[in-house]
């Protein structure tokens, strides 16, 4: 596609409830990143995929969020029991992997836990 | 601990005028900085970014200025449309080479007034 494409766009969703959010990152890009953006915490990195390397998973807030990419492209970000404190707007972004390249973002899926 | 802040939260200015946004670094070993535009419900675009070996970069009505003895950097918009609207965020890119690890400031938006 054109650019990166997460879905859905808005997920409402019951606490304790498990949520995916799926990114589908611009063709031929092998690096893929995950972001969140709430009105606390600003903008934070989640974690990225770079080609078959393991990921870096540095920023995830806790062992209820994972994070899996098949194939080298899609991926999905999955949050377990979900809380009202996860409520916030998910970023997806990729890039090729040089020096000096840009990511580019989705538009997100904004998250709210009721 | 190690940050990138902003020092404004929102900034006025009048459609033609020149705009400076400004952000802080705690971070002296920080070599690698980028400046994202975030329009309401869009994810962050990139407008520029700059080395620590560069002291000015500039970019189509856009300057970014880095000085690293103040640890400031700051995002300068010529002739600013009503299209320059949007949150400013700078982002220092802690990924090394290729990847796209990002912490990101709190914002500034910018508003320009007709």
């Amino acid at each position: 596609g054109a650019g990166v494409s997460q879905s859905p766009s808005n997920k409402v969703t019951e606490k304790g409830k498990d949520v995916e959010l799926r990114c589908d990152p611009i063709s031929g890009h092998t690096a893929l990143y995950w972001y969140r953006q709430s009105l606390g915490q600003g903008l934070e990195f989640l974690i990225y995929f770079q080609g078959n390397s393991a990921p870096d998973k540095s920023g995830l807030p806790s062992d209820r969020f994972s994070a899996e990419r098949t194939g080298g492209s899609v991926s999905t970000l999955t949050i377990q029991r979900t809380q009202q404190e996860d409520s916030a707007v998910y970023l997806c972004a990729s890039s090729s992997w040089t020096a000096n390249t840009e990511a580019f973002f989705g538009q997100g899926t904004r998250l709210t836990v009721v | 601990g190690e940050s990138v802040g902003l020092h404004l939260p929102t900034l006025s200015v009048q459609e033609g005028d020149n705009s400076i946004i400004n952000c802080a670094y705690s971070n002296s070993a920080s070599d690698y900085f980028i400046w994202y535009k975030q329009e309401s419900g869009k994810g962050p675009q990139f407008i520029i970014d700059i080395r620590s070996n560069m002291d000015k970069r500039q970019g189509q009505r856009v300057t970014v200025l880095l000085n690293k003895t103040v640890k400031h950097l700051s995002l300068q918009i010529a002739a600013t449309q009503p299209g320059d609207s949007a949150v400013y965020f700078c982002a220092e890119n802690r990924g090394g080479s290729g990847a796209q690890k990002l912490v990101f400031g709190q914002g500034t938006r910018l508003t320009i007034n007709p």
